[in-house]
């Protein structure tokens, strides 16, 4: 069974530092791996993916993620952090046997950023 | 194009009841996902349908349910509802479903049991 781990539940940075989120997977089949944001009262908006090719994936406002298969990881950076980069972010993991959408979710990491 | 719609957007419902809550997909998306997100357990997956049957299941007691119509657009209900019920549940769409694909998700619905 597929599944993810996010270390640390909040973390904390200062305004134009280097944000890192980690996220670590388990999958018994290649995986397919997504970053999401999640802003308060609103849903999930995609932020990158890794499906298959370049393990350096860029995404939107800045982050990207890098896929390293053997240390089962799929870290978020973002070189500087602005304010409105604080929010909730989910590592998540396609986790169906069918090929067909099942997202497995880690319990999230909610970034705090200060001036 | 229009996202994902949520109705409604919030609900108070008290143990015992049942309630239903509605997905409109964006236009052109055959697969829609429900999820169900709380502190406790964080985002989970109920269902997903694709043509009107469903694909998939998470592991969830039969009080839930879902369908979608031939538009589309998808329901879930919620039978004999629990305060662990109480909960953001979220939609999401995509055009086929595949694992491949990127999720669009709606604002939610979040219902409180009272």
């Amino acid at each position: 069974a597929q599944s993810v781990t996010q270390l640390g539940s909040h973390v904390s940075v200062s305004e134009g530092a280097l944000v890192l989120l980690r996220c670590n997977y388990s999958s018994s089949v290649p995986p397919y791996l997504f970053w999401y944001v999640q802003y308060p009262n609103q849903g999930l908006q995609l932020l990158l993916k890794y499906t298959t090719g370049a393990t350096l994936v860029k995404g939107i406002n800045g982050f990207e993620a890098e896929f390293k298969k053997s240390e089962t990881s799929f870290h978020l950076t973002k070189p500087s952090a602005h304010m409105s980069d604080a929010a909730e972010y989910f590592c998540a993991v396609s986790a169906s046997s069918t090929g067909f959408q099942k997202l497995v979710f880690g319990t999230g990491t909610r970034l705090l950023v200060s001036p | 194009k229009a996202g994902v719609t949520q109705t409604p957007r919030y609900l108070i419902k008290t143990r015992g009841q049942q309630v239903t809550l509605s997905c409109s997909p964006i236009s052109g998306h055959r697969s829609v996902s429900w999820y169900q997100q709380t502190p406790g357990q964080g985002l989970q997956f109920l269902f997903e349908y694709f043509s009107e049957t469903q694909r998939n299941k998470g592991n969830f007691p039969g009080r839930f349910s879902g369908r979608q119509f031939s538009n589309s657009r998808s329901e879930m209900n919620v039978s004999t509802l629990e305060l662990g019920d109480s909960a953001l549940y979220l939609c999401a769409s995509t055009e086929q479903g595949l694992s491949t694909d990127t999720q669009y998700f709606g604002p939610g619905t979040r219902l409180t049991v009272l």
